[in-house]
Order: C-alpha cells, then sequence, then structure tokens
C-alpha cells in the first residue's frame, strides 16, 4: 500500500526554534509539493521539486523557511527561527510527475504549533 | 492566472438527502479540474478529475461532477449522502499545456455536515 509518509505528526516548539519536518514521496514519484494548511489562508503552495530539484518556491518566505530533497525518498521542510504564525498543518504530497499525471498524493500532514 | 472560487464555505446536509457543492473557476486558457476530499485529520485524497471528453465524470464513494464550460463551473454531487462523506472537499485546477509545472489551485474548501 503506497503511501506519503511524513514525520513528526505532531509538532509543539517555542518561538525561535528550529523545526523540521520530514516527507518519504511514493516510491517512484519524482514530484514532490509542500502545503501548509490554515484557517485564515486555507491551502497555500509552498514550494515543489521536481527530480529534486526546485521548480518554484515562490510561495514560501524565504527568510525563515527552507526545502531540499537530499534524495529521492526524502524531503525536507525547515523553519529558523519559527514564529508563532507559522502554525499550521503542513502537509507533503508527491506525484509522477508529467503533462499525465494528473493526481497528488498526499501525507497525512505534520500539524505545528510555535508557542 | 488562474483561480477557484467556492461559494459555499459551509454546508450541512441532512443523511439520504442529495447534495451539490459548487465550484467556478476562472481561466484564459483550457482546463483540468479536480475535487479532492479531506477528512478530519487526513490528507487530501483525490475524489474525482475532468481532463477532457464526456463532460460528466464519476468519482469515488458515489460522488460526480458535471463540466460546464459556458458557466465555468464544475460542480459536485452526490444523490444520497451517507454520515462518513462530513468532510471538507476541495475543487482545484490545472493548466494542462503547462508543461513542467503542474501545480494544483485549490479553492477554500467547503465543509460538508451530514446530519442524522
Amino acid at each position: 500500500d503506497a503511501r506519503v509518509t511524513q514525520t513528526p505528526r505532531h509538532k509543539v516548539t517555542e518561538m525561535g526554534q528550529e523545526v523540521t519536518m520530514r516527507c518519504q514521496p511514493i516510491l517512484g514519484h519524482n514530484t514532490v509539493f509542500w502545503y501548509r494548511q490554515t484557517m485564515m489562508q486555507g491551502l497555500e503552495l509552498l514550494a515543489y521539486f521536481r527530480n529534486r530539484a526546485p521548480l518554484d518556491d515562490s510561495g514560501m518566505p524565504k527568510d525563515r523557511f527552507s526545502a531540499e530533497m537530499p534524495d529521492a525518498t526524502l524531503a525536507t521542510l525547515k523553519i529558523q527561527p519559527s514564529e508563532p504564525r507559522d502554525s499550521a498543518v503542513y502537509f507533503c504530497a508527491s506525484a509522477r510527475g508529467g503533462l499525465d499525471a494528473y493526481e497528488q498524493f498526499f501525507g497525512p500532514g505534520t500539524r505545528l504549533t510555535v508557542l | 492566472a488562474q483561480s477557484v472560487t467556492q461559494l459555499d464555505s459551509q454546508v450541512p446536509v441532512f443523511e439520504e438527502a442529495p447534495v451539490e457543492l459548487r465550484c467556478n473557476y476562472s481561466s484564459s486558457v483550457s482546463v483540468y479540474l479536480f475535487w479532492y476530499v479531506q477528512y478530519p485529520n487526513q490528507g487530501l485524497q483525490l475524489l474525482l478529475k475532468y481532463l477532457s471528453g464526456s463532460t460528466l465524470v464519476k468519482g469515488i464513494n458515489g460522488f460526480e461532477a458535471e463540466f460546464n464550460k459556458s458557466q465555468t463551473s464544475f460542480h459536485l454531487r452526490k444523490p444520497s449522502v451517507h454520515i462518513s462523506d462530513t468532510a471538507e472537499y476541495f475543487c482545484a485546477v490545472r493548466n494542462p499545456s503547462n508543461f513542467g509545472n503542474e501545480k494544483l489551485t485549490f479553492g477554500t474548501g467547503t465543509r460538508l455536515t451530514i446530519i442524522p
């Protein structure tokens, strides 16, 4: 049963601390998306990668957020330093990529609370 | 640029009644259209999609949607809802010709609540 996995599922931290969220895409998927979901803003695309290279990170605050794919089986999203306004659910999604790859498969999310 | 409007933020419906969740999109080019469902404390999963061909598309769990190009709409319907359909539903659009940019633009979501 192929699924996108995300760790941790929940994270509570204090303002100013570094936060790292991890995502394992479905094996064989070469496109990875990071989304943030809040009540106020809804679902926002932060960044996405194809074959480990960033294609679009225009939705991501560059001063404190960074996204990488160290290898094909791991994507990371880091926030340093974290702020209370970063509290949200962060989703990773993966896809086969390409014009005929229509479906994004979402992970269960990481619920981040910054105090 | 593309955009998606989901007019109803919350829709309460009695069990076994029909439901329609509305979605309108704006795009200067042809589009692919999607409905995703998010159950409580879970990620999103694809319900159905329209790529081309028949304007009536059927998805999982008895849902269907109709693409109406003249009205730029893609409303989601189910003839008889069940308690388990309680969830948030997101409409999304993508530009099919924009190779290398498979971004989805999501609507703000409609929370469907089924009343026993």
